[in-house]
């Protein structure tokens, strides 16, 4: 039972380098998210998705651009690595239809911004 | 807008004490959902309870429990006889139904650790 698996688990940047952090999930849920994970700041959402084609901001966008071009995959992009960004990053999916469901997390990538 | 308060920063009691987590939320949705998760030390977010904002019963899991309470806000979970392995960070999270999305606010966690 894979779940939500995220790649790479661990990730060191320098400044102003791209990456993208991978998502992939395999119980066909239409929702997907992402939320960075700060310490004393709880989960903050940065982007979300309720279905393939269709993304839409959370509370903290700046920085990040997702896209979803199939139902299981959710890629997050750093354009331009900030110091500012580093932080664990955790990818989320649920079913929707059944309202607010629970979200499954994916294990997390800690993120390094040199 | 909608907040999450989880005013007690850190919890250490001794194993087989029970406990009690605050949850304090804030929202102008009448229908919202409410959960609990646990973060253990090695990092995973694990799913623990979910309450929609109509169901006001408390529930009891073993050893958990949990008190949903609208006219105070609250929605606080209680370990009875903890054990060393609930040592982790305890997150409230609140989901609205207006926005037509699964969207979760975090409060900003209790990290609990049981000494033995």
């Amino acid at each position: 039972n894979a779940g939500v698996t995220q790649t790479p688990k661990f990730q060191v940047l320098k400044t102003g380098q791209s990456m993208t952090l991978q998502c992939a999930q395999d119980m066909n849920h239409e929702y997907m998210s992402w939320y960075r994970q700060d310490p004393g700041m709880g989960l903050r959402l940065i982007h979300y998705s309720v279905g393939a084609g269709i993304t839409d901001q959370g509370e903290v966008p700046n920085g990040y651009n997702v896209s979803r071009s199939t139902t299981e995959d959710f890629p997050l992009r750093l354009l331009s690595a900030a110091p500012s960004q580093t932080s664990v990053y955790f990818c989320a999916s649920s079913m929707t239809g059944t309202q607010n469901a629970e979200a499954f997390f994916g294990q997390g990538t800690r993120l390094t911004v040199v | 807008a909608q907040k999450v308060t989880q005013a007690q920063t850190e919890i250490s009691v001794v194993e087989k004490e029970d406990v009690t987590l605050d949850c304090v939320y804030e929202t102008r949705d009448t229908t919202y959902y409410l959960f609990w998760y646990k973060q253990p030390p090695s990092g995973e977010l694990v799913f623990l309870i979910r309450r929609n904002s109509f169901d006001e019963q408390n529930e009891i899991s073993g050893r958990y429990s949990w008190n949903f309470q609208k006219s105070t806000s609250s929605f606080n979970f209680t370990i009875t006889a903890s054990q060393v392995v609930d040592s982790a960070v305890y997150f409230c999270a609140l989901s609205e139904a207006g926005t037509g999305a699964n969207n979760l606010f975090f409060g900003t966690g209790t990290r609990l650790t049981v000494i033995p």
